[in-house]
């Protein structure tokens, strides 16, 4: 079965200190994978997905298929990054052609 | 208004009633779809529709009923709800299913007394 795993569902960090938010998938094929943000009193919306290989308000996601996983980082958290993250995965393949929401990771930047 | 809107933001109904969550978007999009989002479980996909046309049902119960009038428009008629459908329902939609970034709206928060 298609799964995504997000171990942690609070994560808290000093103002300043990198951060890594874990994300695990298990899919078959080549899935496309996403990670949303919800900030608070603001809707869900995309951080980043890992084809565009960008930098979004400093945040990274590199796909890993040995290990089968999409870690979010930022080298240096900000107070403003608190949300409420979800790692999702896409698989395009045949009549999967859904998104997968991870539990979500309550990170909370301390200052 | 731009954007995916839903309405209403708060909604209180007992098991017998009738009620409808309405979801409207200005983007042009083709795809549009309705989550479940419950206190401690994982964002749940409920109904996709493309082009108006429902595409998925994922093993939703027929107390909730989809309906897609056009290509702007979603609702989701609910009845003889139980208390553990209390939840966030979220309204998103995208260009279409292939091009999948969602856009999502700020959510129905339904109590089922």
């Amino acid at each position: 079965a298609q799964r995504v795993t997000q171990p942690e569902k609070l994560l808290s960090v000093f103002k300043g200190a990198p951060v890594e938010l874990k994300c695990n998938y298990s899919y078959s094929g080549s899935p496309e994978l996403f990670w949303y943000v919800q900030y608070s009193r603001q809707r869900l919306q995309l951080l980043l997905r890992h084809i565009s290989r960008e930098s979004i308000k400093g945040f990274t996601a590199d796909l890993n298929k040995g290990e089968t996983s999409f870690h979010l980082k930022k080298p240096f958290a900000q107070e403003e990054d608190s949300a409420m993250y979800y790692c999702a995965p896409m698989n395009y393949g045949g009549s999967q052609g859904n998104l997968i929401f991870g539990k979500g990771t309550k990170l909370s930047v301390k200052p | 208004e731009t954007g995916v809107t839903q309405t209403p933001r708060h909604l209180v109904m007992g098991m017998t009633n009738k009620k409808s969550l309405k979801c409207e978007q200005h983007l042009g999009h083709n795809a549009m779809y309705w989550y479940k989002q419950s206190a401690k479980k994982p964002l749940e996909l409920m109904f996709v529709y493309s082009l108006e046309e429902r595409v998925e049902n994922n093993s939703v119960p027929s107390r909730f009923s989809p309906e897609c009038p056009n290509s702007s428009h979603l609702f989701l008629h609910l009845h003889t709800l139980q208390p553990e459908d209390s939840a966030l329902y979220l309204c998103a939609s995208s260009q279409d299913r292939a091009k999948n970034i969602q856009y999502f709206g700020a959510g129905t928060r339904l109590s089922v007394l």
